[in-house]
């Protein structure tokens, strides 16, 4: 299957500080996903991007749509002990792959108050 | 709002036991998933299914067999449960464009 490498795979901040988490493919997608998931729940949709070069907020996320069409980034602005969980990137390659998404390893954030 | 079910949320099989996880959706989408996951591995694809009879393996296949006889359900069947299948799993539904919604996920533990 395709390969998605999802970086870091781990990080500790304080709160109050800005994340960056990245994604990136051997292939081409169309669709870019970014999901959360707390401890002990199915992962959630935070950001879905559709376009090339494309932009999105979610509140304190942003997330962008590579121009390559192989990478997505995260960010997480002034982050909050809530925002502690995995978050996981997938990709879509839309109508050849019978739906199919590909999920990167997911990146674990901590929280420091 | 989409829902996805998953019949249980804890479940503990003996070694040897067939045992059946159930998924349910409430959108008409046609595709439907499930995946494990374990510490450090990720999301592993084992089946999944892009129309009713339908179905496609994914990554890791093997010990597991799926059905799909109605659009909203999808279940996951361990023919002879094993140790190394103890894992959460995860069922997820979407319609294409649009991102998977997941359920809250199964923790099933085989003694």
């Amino acid at each position: 299957g395709q390969q998605l490498n999802q970086s870091p795979q781990s990080m500790f901040i304080q709160e109050g500080e800005d994340v960056s988490m990245n994604c990136t493919s051997s292939s081409i997608f169309n669709t870019w996903l970014w999901y959360k998931q707390d401890p002990g729940e199915g992962p959630v949709l935070l950001i879905a991007l559709y376009k090339a070069g494309e932009l999105t907020s979610n509140g304190r996320l942003t997330a962008q749509f590579g121009i390559t069409r192989k990478d997505s980034f995260l960010n997480i602005s002034a982050s909050i002990p809530s925002d502690v969980g995995i978050y996981f990137c997938a990709g879509a390659d839309r109508g050849s792959t019978l739906g199919r998404l590909y999920f990167g390893r997911g990146t674990q954030l901590t929280v420091w108050p | 709002d989409v829902k996805v079910t998953q019949s249980s949320r804890y479940l503990v099989k003996r070694t040897g036991e067939k045992v059946f996880l159930e998924c349910v959706q409430d959108m008409d989408h046609e595709n439907m998933f499930w995946y494990r996951q374990d510490p450090g591995l990720g999301l592993r694809l084992i089946y999944f299914s892009y129309d009713v009879k339908m179905k496609e393996k994914g990554d890791i296949p093997e010990g597991y067999s799926v059905s799909r006889e109605k659009k909203e359900r999808f279940s996951l069947i361990l023919e002879s449960a094993s140790t190394n299948q103890t894992s959460m799993y995860l069922c997820a539904s979407r319609s294409d464009p649009i991102g998977a919604f997941f359920g809250q996920g199964t923790r099933l533990t085989v003694v």
